[in-house]
Order: structure tokens, then C-alpha cells, then sequence
């Protein structure tokens, strides 16, 4: 079974550019996240989706950040614009839903962003 | 406040070893999951262990096994028989409620491995 995507892996870019992000969770996993963790700190939560509502995106800076999820698949995080302090690794994880489970979360390998 | 605190920083370990990571954490909800995650220089998060509040043994996967000390709200990782690929960041995480799905991470710990 595929585990979660991400792409690009890398991206450098100038600050005041706009940058997408792109995170095809595991196939059937209603649940999608998108985490951004600085540098030698722990991931931190910037939205939630079930399937394609987003039901938590409180710590979503909303003036330059924004997310999609249209068909409750695949979904697209976007800066615009970008700032130097958006340097970070991006991180998409997903998970199934179950009332029995503690629905643990299946994280991508990130995307890994430089703004100069 | 933390939610989750990681006090340290780095860590060397001897091949073969075991090692403690800690990690304690600051919740009211009393239904809580508290997990355990292994970040390699290639950047992804493998899920190692879970506990949940109201499990009453200590979990345990392999080599993986979970100190919890409720009273104390601690939950602290014990790798043993430590190998050179076990040399990562580890995160300690929680979340809180039955069926709140936010992760509360902690700082991190580097645990490096010594032939």
C-alpha cells in the first residue's frame, strides 16, 4: 500500500512568491492534515479536513494561507505570499476514521521550503 | 503552556543499549492518547507506540516500549537493544478527548547511536 505523498520535496524560493504544495493521502483515509515544523521543534497543526470540509483551521494564517480539498482526496496547500519566516518543512499526514481505533496518524516524508 | 514537554535535547547512546526518552505532559480531559514518533534525517514521521489514558498495561511494540506513569503524567519511551538505524529525532505527542484528532508535539529528542 502507497503511504502518503508529497510533493515537491524541496522548494526554494524568493520571499513575496506564491508556493503550492501538493499531499495525496493513503487511499480511503477520510482524515487529511497539513503540519508545518520549524527548525528543531515538533510539527504544529495548520488545518484539518474530513474528507472535503475543512473542520479545523484555526491556526491557519489566513491572510497569506490557504488549502484545498476539493474531491476529498488529494489536496494543495498554498502561500502567497510567501514570507522569510515561512522557511520550513511542511508536513501532510492522514488517517482513517474508526470509533475503535486511536486513528493514528500516517505522515508524507514533507516538503522542505527556503525563502530567501 | 507545553502540552507536552521533552526535556532533552540529545542523547548518545552505546549499540546494543537501552535508552529512556522522557516526555511528560500537561492535560485536564481525562480521555487522552499519547504517541510516540521517530523522525529520520529523510524527514517523515514513523508512528511508533501508542497509550491511551485509560489503557491499564504499558504499551509495548518490539523494542519499543512505553512508560506510563499517570499519576506522574508521564509517558517516557524505552528503546532496547539499541541499533545504528535508531538514530533519529523522537517526538513524544497527545491528543487530547475521545475524538479530537489534533497532535500536540513536543520539542524533540536526537538520539544518536554509537557503534
Amino acid at each position: 500500500e502507497a503511504g502518503v505523498v508529497q510533493s515537491p520535496r524541496y522548494k526554494i524560493i524568493e520571499k513575496k512568491q506564491p508556493v503550492a504544495f501538493w499531499c495525496n493521502p493513503i487511499s480511503g483515509h477520510n482524515t487529511l492534515y497539513w503540519y508545518r515544523q520549524n527548525l528543531g521543534q515538533g510539527p504544529e497543526l495548520l488545518i484539518r479536513y474530513e474528507n472535503e470540509e475543512a473542520v479545523d483551521d484555526s491556526q491557519l494564517p489566513k491572510d497569506r494561507f490557504s488549502a484545498e480539498r476539493l474531491k476529498g482526496v488529494d489536496s494543495t496547500l498554498k502561500i502567497q505570499p510567501a514570507e522569510l519566516g515561512d522557511s520550513a518543512v511542511y508536513l501532510c499526514a492522514s488517517s482513517p476514521y474508526s470509533l475503535y481505533s486511536y486513528n493514528e496518524q500516517f505522515f508524507g516524508p514533507g516538503t522542505r521550503l527556503t525563502v530567501l | 503552556a507545553q502540552k507536552i514537554t521533552q526535556t532533552q535535547p540529545g542523547m548518545f547512546v552505546q549499540e546494543k543499549e537501552a535508552v529512556t526518552l522522557d516526555c511528560t505532559y500537561d492535560t485536564s480531559d481525562p480521555s487522552y492518547g499519547l504517541f510516540w514518533y521517530k523522525q529520520p534525517s529523510s524527514g517523515e514521521m514513523i508512528f511508533l507506540i501508542y497509550q491511551g489514558s485509560y489503557d491499564q498495561q504499558n504499551a509495548t511494540e518490539g523494542r519499543y516500549s512505553l512508560n506510563f506513569q499517570k499519576a506522574r503524567k508521564s509517558a517516557n519511551l524505552v528503546i532496547s537493544a539499541s541499533q545504528l538505524g535508531d538514530s533519529a529525532m523522537y517526538f513524544c505527542a497527545m491528543r487530547e478527548g475521545r475524538h479530537d484528532y489534533k497532535l500536540s508535539f513536543g520539542a524533540g529528542t536526537t538520539v544518536t547511536v554509537r557503534a
